[in-house]
């Protein structure tokens, strides 16, 4: 069975500051790693995947994530935090067996910038 | 190209009643899945479609189903609505170019709010 934690249910920083998720996962066979964001009243929205090729992963608007399976981290990060990137991220794991596409998300991380 | 659409956005149904929610997914997806997501138990899979079949299923009551039309469209159906069954239903869509490959990369509606009263 696979399972996702993420530390810190809410996280802030000031605007301009790093942004740090983390994400720890847990899975008997390599995983899929994902990060997503969700706004109000919208649907969540990839921000990077990783599938088992290069360990730093680099996404959408300025977001990377490195794979660490020593740590069975998937940290999110971005060097300096804008105010649109207020939002609830969610980090998801999926195994790579070809019969299991479901994802398993992590409980979310509550992301507030402060001007 | 256009996303994945679901309808309704909003309803409002009471206990003991019965619910049918729409997705179609982003033009050449065949794949379909469907997320229940809820402030106590999160985002929690409810099953997966493809090439109408479903593919798996999450650890929910037989009153939740589903099924996929031949043009992958879906529906999800939840039948006898408890207070419990309150929440965001989220469906995704996925480019799987066959029943063995497992991208995982999903790409989400904006949801039907379902509240139950």
């Amino acid at each position: 069975a696979q399972s996702v934690t993420q530390l810190g249910s809410h996280v802030s920083v000031s605007e301009g500051a790093l942004v740090l998720l983390r994400c720890n996962y847990s899975s008997s066979v390599p995983p899929y790693l994902f990060w997503y964001v969700q706004y109000p009243n919208q649907g969540l929205q990839l921000l990077l995947k990783y599938t088992s090729a290069a360990t730093l992963v680099k996404g959408i608007n300025g977001f990377e994530a490195e794979f660490k399976k020593s740590e069975t981290s998937f940290h999110l990060t971005k060097p300096s935090a804008h105010m649109s990137d207020a939002a609830e991220y969610f980090c998801a794991v999926s195994d790579q067996r070809g019969s299991a596409r479901q994802l398993t998300f992590g409980s979310g991380t509550q992301l507030t910038v402060l001007p | 190209k256009a996303g994945v659409t679901q309808t309704p956005r909003y309803l409002i149904k009471t206990r003991g009643q019965q619910v049918t929610l729409s997705c179609s997914p982003i033009s050449g997806h065949r794949s379909v899945s469907w997320y229940q997501q809820t402030p106590g138990q999160g985002l929690q899979f409810l099953f997966e479609y493809f090439s109408e079949t479903q593919r798996n299923k999450g650890n929910f009551p037989g009153r939740f189903s589903g099924r996929q039309f031949s043009n992958s469209r879906s529906e999800m159906n939840v039948s006898t609505l408890e207070l419990g069954d309150s929440a965001l239903y989220l469906c995704a869509s996925s480019l799987v170019p066959n029943r063995f490959a497992n991208t995982g990369e999903l790409f989400f509606g904006e949801g039907s709010r379902l509240t139950v009263l």
